[in-house]
């Protein structure tokens, strides 16, 4: 099992360019997640997925959007970039049962530097 | 507003010695409290879970408490190594995993 696979490793975007981050799991894992994490603040969650074809906003969701037609991919879309989304974003996924283990598991990060 | 909130930004201990990391929460009431591990340039790595109906979790060195009371964990590394040198995140799991909510870390350096 490969886990949480994230695609790219590092961009540079300049403003008001798109791009997409893509995320991929094999786990077969219902629950998805899209974090960004800032020196120093912790990790931020801007959009989650509980399963292929739902999804909702986070704590941070503004300036992104998902999408989730299959289990396995959860992308991650910037459509105008900003120079405030400059950061390392991770994507995240589990599988919660009631009364069962919750813990997630993260992909390696994509750092994003918009200039 | 609810909060998360670890003891220090960095601790630095010397080989051998407990390491105690701090996480206090705020206006939350988590099913479960986790605790994760980060190395520079990595995502997260799970470690410990603790439901809100236990008070302790050991596994090998490693030993979390969580008081429900007090709205705080304690996370316990003994007999610490240079390789536990990381930052260490506290994570407040609400409606069995539907959302994370993570502190902002506490990067711990042990000390040959």
């Amino acid at each position: 099992n490969a886990g949480v696979t994230q695609t790219p490793k590092f961009r540079i975007l300049k403003i008001g360019q798109s791009m997409t981050l893509q995320c991929a799991q094999d786990m077969n894992h219902n629950y998805m997640y899209w974090y960004r994490q800032d020196p120093g603040m912790g990790l931020k969650l801007i959009y989650y997925s509980v399963g292929a074809g739902i999804t909702d906003k986070g704590e941070v969701p503004n300036g992104y959007n998902v999408s989730r037609s299959t289990t396995e991919y959860f992308p991650l879309r910037l459509e105008l970039a900003a120079p405030s989304q400059t950061s390392v974003y991770f994507c995240a996924s589990s599988s919660p049962e009631r009364g069962m283990n919750t813990e997630a598991f993260f992909g390696q990060g994509t750092r994003l530097t918009v200039v | 507003s609810q909060k998360i909130e670890q003891n220090s930004e960095a601790l630095n201990i010397q080989e051998g010695k407990t390491a105690t990391l701090t996480c206090n929460y705020t206006n939350y009431s988590p099913a479960y409290l986790q605790w994760y591990r980060q190395d520079p340039g990595r995502g997260p790595v799970f470690l410990l879970l603790i439901r809100e109906n236990e008070k302790e979790k050991r596994k090998e060195r490693l030993k979390v408490t969580f008081d429900t009371t007090l709205k705080q964990s304690l996370f316990h590394i003994t007999a610490s190594q240079p390789a536990d040198s990381a930052t260490y995140l506290c994570a407040l799991d609400r409606n069995y995993g539907q959302n994370f909510v993570f502190g902002p870390g506490t990067r711990l350096s042990v000390l040959p």
